[in-house]
């Protein structure tokens, strides 16, 4: 069974400064997506970057990176130049026909 | 461009009362839809999806229903609400056949008391 695991509830960061937030998810399958959706508190899910897992080059969308270990099932999002408006709830999700499978979330602080 | 639409946005019912939600897609054909329900502080979980009209495939047993009566419109349904039933529920839809990303809609907040 395909799962997701996000293994930090809670994370903080610094305004302007970079972090990183974990995933790992565990699947047999080769072909499949990934993805990081935030929430604010608006609670409205709102995709943040999406990864092929037949491409070895990691996605990058402005200040938001991942780093895609497709050997190791990893797929972590980096925040750069973090921003009050980045705070919110993280979620990464695997991509397979017909669902999407979430992981629990990590909630991101941002101080000013 | 694509527009997904719930209603109502908050809702509180009593222990008993049917339910029904509404959720509605524009600007796209044969879209694959989805429920979902987020507990306080949770992650999502997958109620129902649906890949055309009437085609309905539930993940978890519970106290709720889903149909799809046209090609746009997916309806979250029960007879009898529950306390456990409380929730935010959100709806989403993708490209069909494609593993790409699903689209949220900005989900009702269901009180049950």
């Amino acid at each position: 069974a395909q799962t997701v695991t996000q293994s930090q509830p809670e994370m903080s960061v610094q305004e302007a400064e970079t972090v990183t937030l974990s995933c790992t998810y565990d699947t047999s399958e080769s072909d499949y997506y990934l993805f990081w959706y935030k929430q604010p508190p608006s609670r409205q899910m709102i995709l943040v970057i999406r990864q092929e897992a037949y491409k070895q080059q990691n996605a990058t969308e402005n200040r938001f990176s991942v780093n895609f270990q497709k050997a190791a099932k990893s797929f972590s999002l980096k925040i750069s130049d973090s921003q009050l408006g980045d705070a919110a709830m993280y979620f990464c999700a695997y991509r397979r026909p017909n669902d999407m499978r979430f992981g629990a979330g990590t909630r991101l602080t941002v101080k000013p | 461009s694509q527009t997904i639409h719930q209603w109502p946005a908050t809702l509180v019912q009593p222990v008993g009362s049917p339910l029904s939600l509404e959720c509605t897609v524009e600007g796209t054909s044969n879209p694959n839809l989805y429920w979902y329900r987020q507990a306080a502080g949770r992650g999502l979980q997958l109620l129902f999806y649906s890949v055309g009209i009437g085609q309905i495939s539930s993940e978890v047993p519970q106290n709720l229903s889903a149909s799809r009566p046209q090609d746009r419109q997916f309806i979250l349904s029960s007879k009898k609400l529950l306390l456990s039933d409380s929730g935010f529920y959100l709806c989403a839809w993708s490209v069909p056949g494609l593993l790409y990303e699903q689209y949220f809609g900005p989900g009702t907040r269901l009180t049950v008391t």
